[in-house]
């Protein structure tokens, strides 16, 4: 079974700097996608950017951009120029690309906090 | 609106009772997953459905159930209901090809007293 692992229970970052969130997953697959979601206060579930196993280049997505090590099986996020908008849980997870196994397996979260 | 409807939005029942909580995917949606979010914690998968049947299982207590209906729509029953079964509650859709990520809906909150 794959597992996810989010090390970093609370982060905290001034608003315009750069915070990146960690990420190391554990699976035997050799394709898969991975997923970064944000939780706002709304508690609305909302995908940030997402990266495929077999491409080496890093997904970004305007500030949002990820360093996807598949070796070491890690997918930090790293946000640019935080606002206060980015205040939210943060959720990595996993998704099998084989056929019948589409769930997506959480991590247990990242709660980023804006300083203004 | 994510195109992911679930209701009601929130649901206060007592312990031992039953209670149906609701979800209709995003238009072209066929598998639907239900999760269970606790206090403060992840996203716990419960169960898939896809086109009407059943294609996984997470870690689903005995005590739910789900169905998916031929309008694709899916219905998540809790029954005897414990005060741990205190949750957020989160359907979200997938198309046929859903690598792009899964559509959430916003959850039912649902209290048990």
């Amino acid at each position: 079974a794959q597992t996810v692992t989010q090390s970093q229970p609370e982060m905290s970052v001034q608003e315009a700097e750069t915070v990146t969130l960690s990420c190391t997953y554990d699976t035997s697959e050799s394709d898969y996608y991975l997923f970064w979601y944000k939780q706002p206060p709304s508690r609305q579930m909302i995908l940030v950017i997402r990266q495929e196993a077999y491409k080496q280049q890093n997904a970004t997505e305007n500030r949002f951009s990820v360093n996807f090590q598949k070796a070491a099986k890690s997918f930090s996020l790293k946000i640019s120029d935080s606002q206060l908008g980015d205040a939210a849980m943060y959720f990595c997870a996993y998704r099998s690309a084989n056929f019948g196994n589409e769930k997506l397996t959480f991590g247990t979260g990242t709660r980023l906090t804006i300083i203004p | 609106d994510s195109g992911v409807t679930q209701t009601p939005k929130h649901l206060i029942t007592a312990t031992g009772q039953r209670v149906t909580l609701r979800c209709s995917p995003r238009s072209g949606d066929l598998s639907v997953y239900w999760y269970q979010q606790s206090l403060d914690q992840g996203l716990q998968f419960l169960i898939q459905y896809y086109n009407g049947e059943e294609r996984a299982k997470g870690n689903i207590l005995e005590r739910f159930s789900a169905q998916q209906f031929p309008d694709l729509h899916s219905e998540l029953n809790l029954s005897s209901l414990e005060l741990g079964d205190s949750a957020l509650y989160f359907c979200a859709s997938g198309g046929p090809d859903s690598t792009y990520g899964y559509t959430f809906g916003s959850g039912t909150r649902l209290t048990v007293v």
